[in-house]
């Protein structure tokens, strides 16, 4: 079966840190590039970031750029997302997802994990 | 703000169409055939329902099409389902630093 699951979500002081990770089974991981978006309670999708399946292109939310760092190990097949300077407004759940051929077009969702930045 | 302007909700009865509109600008859905929608049950992960404007996935029901003219993007879903009460997103290609932009949703409300 194709699947992500996310993990690392959790409780963090603002300006606190935190490191998402996502693992993917039942595919050619390597084969795919990957993304981040996130959805604030209420609220709607937001892209955080992508990266290429060998990790040569990366892109970044003007939101999180120069804060959040995404990387990925194909030998592991595991998505990160490395979470720094954490604002009150990072405050959501957050999705690693599949791209397809298309961009924008994330055909694989994991089920989200929460991060809550919050003193 | 989003980037992409969607209408805050649409309904229909059952057996209905309707359809939901997604506008932006040429620097995104109108300057690319690279418009997505997805469909978001209360509580669950997306769906992707359309991709490159008027693809669908496998597995999808062809009674969800796509199409675009200049800036805007559109959804139609025809023989409204129950289930299809939802909320759905429309995204798009951007030349602009963000790379992808995601419309404000729109709530699907199924009579």
């Amino acid at each position: 079966e194709v699947q992500l699951v996310e993990s690392g979500g959790g409780l963090v002081k603002p300006g606190g840190s935190l490191r998402l990770s996502c693992a993917a089974s039942g595919f050619t991981f390597s084969s795919y590039s990957m993304n981040w978006v996130r959805q604030a309670p209420g609220k709607g999708l937001e892209w955080v970031s992508s990266i290429s399946s060998s990790s040569s292109y990366i892109y970044y939310a003007d939101s999180v750029k120069g804060r959040f760092t995404i990387s990925r190990d194909n030998a592991k097949n595991s998505l990160y997302l490395q979470m720094n300077s954490l604002r009150a407004e990072d405050t959501a759940v957050y999705y690693c997802a599949r791209l397809i051929a298309a961009p924008g077009a994330f055909d694989i969702w994991g089920q989200g994990t929460m991060v809550t930045v919050s003193s | 703000q989003s980037a992409l302007t969607q209408p805050a909700s649409v309904s229909g009865s059952p057996g209905q169409s309707i359809t939901i509109s997604c506008t932006g600008t040429s620097s995104d859905v109108g300057g690319y055939n690279y418009v997505s929608w997805y469909q978001q049950h209360p509580g669950k992960a997306p769906k992707l329902m359309i991709y490159e404007v008027s693809n669908r996935p496998s597995g999808v029901s062809n009674r969800f099409s796509g199409s675009k003219s200049g800036n805007t993007a559109s959804l139609t879903i025809s023989g409204l389902q129950a289930e299809d009460e939802a909320d759905y997103y429309c995204s798009s290609y951007t030349s602009s630093s963000t790379n992808v932009v995601f419309g404000g949703g729109t709530k699907l409300t199924v009579l």
